[in-house]
């Protein structure tokens, strides 16, 4: 089971670049990484997900180095709005559901 | 807008009452997901579904949890009987499950339970 591991908290201004690192120092091979959003009173959000080098959406982009062993979820010019967990879920279905469970996410805030 | 719908979206009950939550997943996926979330655990899966046929349910404590899927369109958990130490937002999530490499799951808002 690949253990995700996250900044707890993070503060930025608006405007500003926000990157967000997960390790996933035992990622299997068949795993994708994904990462989900999630506001207060609603459930989390897919925001997006990749398997190894680069993927950018119009929400965000995802950079995986060539060992996996980490991911960085970049946001670019964040604004209040972004203030949201963001969790970051490694595995898949292959073998068992506990292969999706959540970290504890990071809590980012976004100051004025 | 596909979307996952729960309901209720908010419950207070008293402890030993029954508790049932229903989800519609997204139509056309095959896979549901329970989760409960607490700020002291965060998001917890419970249980989870493919082709309405239960996978995994090895995160639910079975004496007093349950869960089913009558059918495509309605998963339900059930709490009996309920206890203080159950109330959570409990999230209800559907997938395609075309792969099971990828699978990106989309949540509904939750049902927030209290147990007094």
């Amino acid at each position: 089971l690949a253990k995700t591991t996250q900044p707890i908290s993070m503060d930025s201004y608006e405007g500003q670049e926000v990157n967000i690192t997960c390790s996933h120092n035992n990622i299997a091979t068949n795993d994708y990484i994904t990462w989900y959003q999630q506001f207060p009173s609603q459930g989390p959000r897919f925001i997006i997900q990749g398997y190894k080098t680069k993927v950018t959406n119009e929400v965000a982009s995802l950079f995986i180095p060539a060992d996996r062993k980490s991911s960085t979820l970049s946001l670019p010019r964040v604004s209040l709005s972004d203030t949201a967990v963001y969790y970051c879920l490694v595995g898949s279905l292959s073998g068992s559901a506990r292969q999706l469970t959540f970290g504890s996410g990071t809590q980012l805030t976004v100051l004025p | 807008d596909a979307r996952v719908t729960q309901t209720p979206r908010h419950k207070v009950t008293e402890m030993g009452q029954e508790v049932t939550m229903r989800c519609q997943p997204i139509l056309g996926h095959n896979t549901v997901f329970w989760y409960r979330q607490t700020m002291m655990q965060g998001l917890e899966l419970l249980a989870y579904f493919r082709n309405r046929a239960p996978l995994d349910d090895s995160g639910m404590p079975k004496d007093r949890f349950s869960a089913e899927m009558p059918d495509a369109t309605l998963a339900t958990l059930k709490i009996q009987p309920s206890e203080p130490r159950d109330s959570a937002v409990y999230f209800c999530a559907s997938g395609l499950g075309l792969r099971s490499t990828n699978e990106k799951l989309f949540f509904g808002s939750g049902t927030q339970l209290s147990v007094l």
